[in-house]
């Protein structure tokens, strides 16, 4: 077990709703990525923040948004949901942005939209 | 696009037996890390080898890293049946910037 814990477990959302999810980095760690990862699917990155900036973004539209808190949580917003959008949410947090080290994951947010 | 790509889809063994995953990838990496991930849960990292590495031991695990073909193996040796889960392969390409970006796995499914 890491220490990244990711609220809420579960979320059920119905399509063209708004949904937050949350990510506790790791003590000690600056910075936070997060991934989707659709069925049956690797994960897909969405983006990294480090330090509260964004630090990275990958081929996602910007009704999918985050920030990161000084004290290095982060959330993940997503706004007007599509049936697509369901999928395991998974945040990641490291000590540095760096790849060179490895990432400790949370046990992701499992959101279905209906 | 997936950067890596892991064979086989799916492998099915007898606990006791060695279990070897392959990912390929396209593009010049710093970096390649191994995951593991029990039935939709959180990854667990395994073992990272550097771009300048050949080979790398954990445990029951051993990994190797061919930058010349773009391509790494996972092997795990004498598996039991808690080994059974997805096993991702994840790069970290030189323009990549700060994403990891991962195939699409391989389930192994140990049987006892």
């Amino acid at each position: 077990e890491t220490g990244v814990t990711q609220s809420p477990t579960h979320l059920i959302k119905t399509r063209g709703q708004q949904v937050t999810l949350r990510c506790s980095s790791q003590s000690g760690h600056n910075t936070v990525s997060w991934y989707q990862q659709a069925l049956g699917q690797g994960p897909q990155f969405i983006f990294q923040y480090y330090r509260e900036e964004e630090n990275g973004r990958g081929n996602f539209p910007p009704r999918f948004s985050g920030l990161q808190f000084p004290n290095y949580s982060s959330e993940l917003n997503v706004n007007a949901l599509e049936l697509d959008d369901s999928a395991l949410y998974l945040c990641a947090s490291s000590p540095e942005p760096t790849l060179a080290v490895r990432q400790f994951f949370g046990p992701g947010t499992r959101l279905t939209v209906l | 696009s997936q950067q890596g790509e892991e064979d086989p889809q799916a492998l099915s063994i007898q606990e006791g037996e060695n279990a070897t995953m392959n990912c390929s990838y396209k593009t010049s990496i710093n970096n390649l890390q191994w995951y593991r991930q029990n039935s939709g849960r959180g990854l667990v990292h395994l073992i990272l080898i550097r771009s300048n590495e050949r080979e790398k031991h954990s445990g029951r695990l051993r990994v190797t890293l061919d930058t010349s073909k773009k391509s790494s193996s996972l092997l795990i040796t004498a598996s039991r049946a808690a080994d059974t889960a997805s096993y991702f392969c994840a790069t970290d390409g030189r323009t990549s910037g700060s994403r990891l970006t991962f195939g699409e796995g391989t389930q192994l499914t140990v049987n006892p």
